[in-house]
C-alpha cells in the first residue's frame, strides 16, 4: 500500500463550489504539506503543518484553507472554486529531524482538479 | 528569498548515453539541502537524489550523480547509461536547514526540465 494517499485522484467541479481534497499518510511523519503544480511553474507551496496544532500559510494560500484532523490526515479545501485553481495538487510528508533522510519530502500521487 | 533556476526547459539524450541537467540556486544561507525529483507521465513525484550542503562529497545513487558546486551555487544532475524509463520531468528543489526556524522544511522548486530519451 502507498505511504501517502490522496483522494480523489481526479475531480471536476464548477465555479463557486466548495470542494475538499484529502491526504492520508502511514509514514508516521509529523509534517505535512500541500503543493500546487501548474504547467511551466513547478510546484508551489499552499499550506504546511508541522503538527496537529501548527498550521502555516505557504506562498499561495489565498482561496484555500486546510485542516489537520490527525497526525496522519491533512485536508485542503477550496471554499469557492474558480477556474484558475485548475491544477495538479500534491500532498507531501516529512519527518522532523536534521539528518538528510529526515529532510526528504515524500509525495502522494496527486489530485488533478478541473474547475469549469 | 531563495530561488531555484533550471535553465533548460527540455533536454534530449540517446539511450545508453549520458546527460547532465543544470540547476542553480540563490541563497544567503549556509545550512540547506538540495534535491532532484523525477516526475514521469504517471505524475508521481519521485525522489532521485539528495545532497546536504555541509557535505563536500557529491551524492550518487546508482546511475544518478550530482555535481555540487557550493561556491557557484550550482547543483547539476548527471544521468549515466540513460534508459527509456528515465524520460520524465526533473525538478530541482531547495530546502533551508532547521537552524533557521520559520519556514524550514518547505521545498522551493525550479520550473523543471523535460527529459526525452531516444531509442
Amino acid at each position: 500500500d502507498a505511504d501517502v494517499t490522496q483522494t480523489p485522484r481526479n475531480r471536476i467541479t464548477k465555479t463557486g463550489k466548495r470542494i475538499m481534497l484529502e491526504c492520508s499518510q502511514t509514514k508516521g511523519h509529523d509534517r505535512m504539506y500541500w503543493y500546487r503544480q501548474d504547467p511551466g511553474l513547478g510546484l508551489r507551496l499552499i499550506y504546511y503543518s508541522f503538527d496537529v496544532k501548527d498550521i502555516n500559510k505557504g506562498e499561495i494560500s489565498d482561496g484555500y484553507s486546510v485542516s489537520r484532523q490527525a497526525q496522519a490526515k491533512f485536508s485542503l479545501s477550496l471554499e469557492s472554486a474558480i477556474p484558475n485553481q485548475t491544477a495538479l495538487y500534491f500532498c507531501a510528508t516529512s519527518e522532523f529531524g536534521t539528518s538528510g533522510t529526515q529532510e526528504t519530502q515524500y509525495f502522494g500521487p496527486g489530485t488533478r482538479l478541473l474547475v469549469l | 528569498a531563495q530561488t531555484v533556476t533550471q535553465s533548460q526547459p527540455e533536454m534530449s539524450v540517446q539511450e545508453a548515453e549520458t546527460v547532465t541537467l543544470s540547476c542553480t540556486y540563490d541563497t544567503s544561507e549556509s545550512d540547506y539541502y538540495l534535491f532532484w525529483y523525477k516526475q514521469p507521465p504517471s505524475r508521481q513525484m519521485i525522489l532521485v537524489i539528495r545532497q546536504e550542503a555541509y557535505k563536500q562529497q557529491n551524492a550518487t545513487e546508482n546511475r544518478f550523480s550530482v555535481n555540487f558546486q557550493k561556491a557557484a551555487k550550482s547543483f547539476s544532475l548527471k544521468i549515466s547509461d540513460s534508459q527509456l524509463g528515465d524520460a520524465a520531468m526533473y525538478f530541482c528543489a531547495y530546502r533551508r536547514g532547521e537552524i533557521y526556524g520559520g519556514s524550514q522544511g518547505n521545498l522551493i522548486f525550479g520550473k523543471g526540465t523535460k527529459l526525452s530519451v531516444k531509442p
